[in-house]
């Protein structure tokens, strides 16, 4: 699977959007990006995922670069219970296994 | 809908010792994953089970760890003997299938925080 880069650290003003890039340069064709997130003391939550197009769903959208090598996963209107740790993950179609990288801490402070 | 489920959440054992953790996935999640947290960084796959049979195991240490899903449902993962680098949370998730789908969503249990002393 491709590797991803993240910020370790973002803030964000309750209320206000917040944007938490990903580089995936080197994603390949078959690859999907997968977003999930993992509140403290809780086991990681799938938020959204897409292959190309943009995408929505009720937690959050998903903004893919036309040439696929990044991605922002967008929370429209952070909440304190959106402080969490968030991770992109690029997989291949078809297969299940997620491997983790570090991810990007987002503090949502009121 | 239930979610998966673990026990114990918090484990304390002394090194040398054995501990064993327990999984139930979801209803109908032929899937089975186990993952190990350490402080700081992401979850890693230790194994993965489609129904009863091991699907991918190459980052268990199999000298102290195995784990089972013997009816394919509920699993169990093992520690025998337990060194002080397993301090960790050990995840469960299932999902429905594995190969084939694209939206192969996992559901992650809420963890056993393991403590090596």
């Amino acid at each position: 699977d491709a590797k991803t880069t993240q910020p370790p650290s973002m803030d964000c003003a309750e209320g206000r959007a917040a944007n938490l890039p990903c580089n995936h340069s080197t994603i390949s064709g078959n690859e999907y990006v997968y977003w999930y997130r993992q509140i403290h003391s809780q086991g990681p939550q799938y938020i959204i995922h897409g292959l190309k197009n943009n995408e929505t769903n009720e937690m959050a959208s998903l903004i893919i670069t036309e040439d696929r090598k990044s991605s922002t996963l967008i929370l429209p209107h952070a909440t304190l219970r959106d402080t969490a740790v968030y991770y992109c993950i690029v997989r291949v179609a078809g297969y299940s296994t997620l491997t983790f990288g570090k991810g990007t801490m987002l503090l949502v402070s009121p | 809908e239930a979610g998966v489920a673990q026990s114990p959440r918090y484990k304390i054992i002394e090194k040398r010792q054995s501990v064993a953790f327990w999984c139930n996935p979801i209803s109908g999640h032929a899937t089975l994953y186990w993952y190990q947290q350490i402080l700081g960084q992401g979850p890693k796959l230790l194994i993965q089970f489609q129904n009863n049979g091991v699907v991918d195991d190459s980052q268990l240490p199999k000298d102290r760890f195995s784990a089972e899903r013997l009816k394919g449902v509920d699993s169990t993962l093992k520690i025998q003997p337990a060194k002080l680098e397993d301090s960790a949370v050990y995840l469960c998730a299932s999902s429905l299938g594995t190969s084939g789908s694209s939206y192969n969503e996992q559901f992650f249990g809420p963890g056993t925080r393991l403590t090596v002393l």
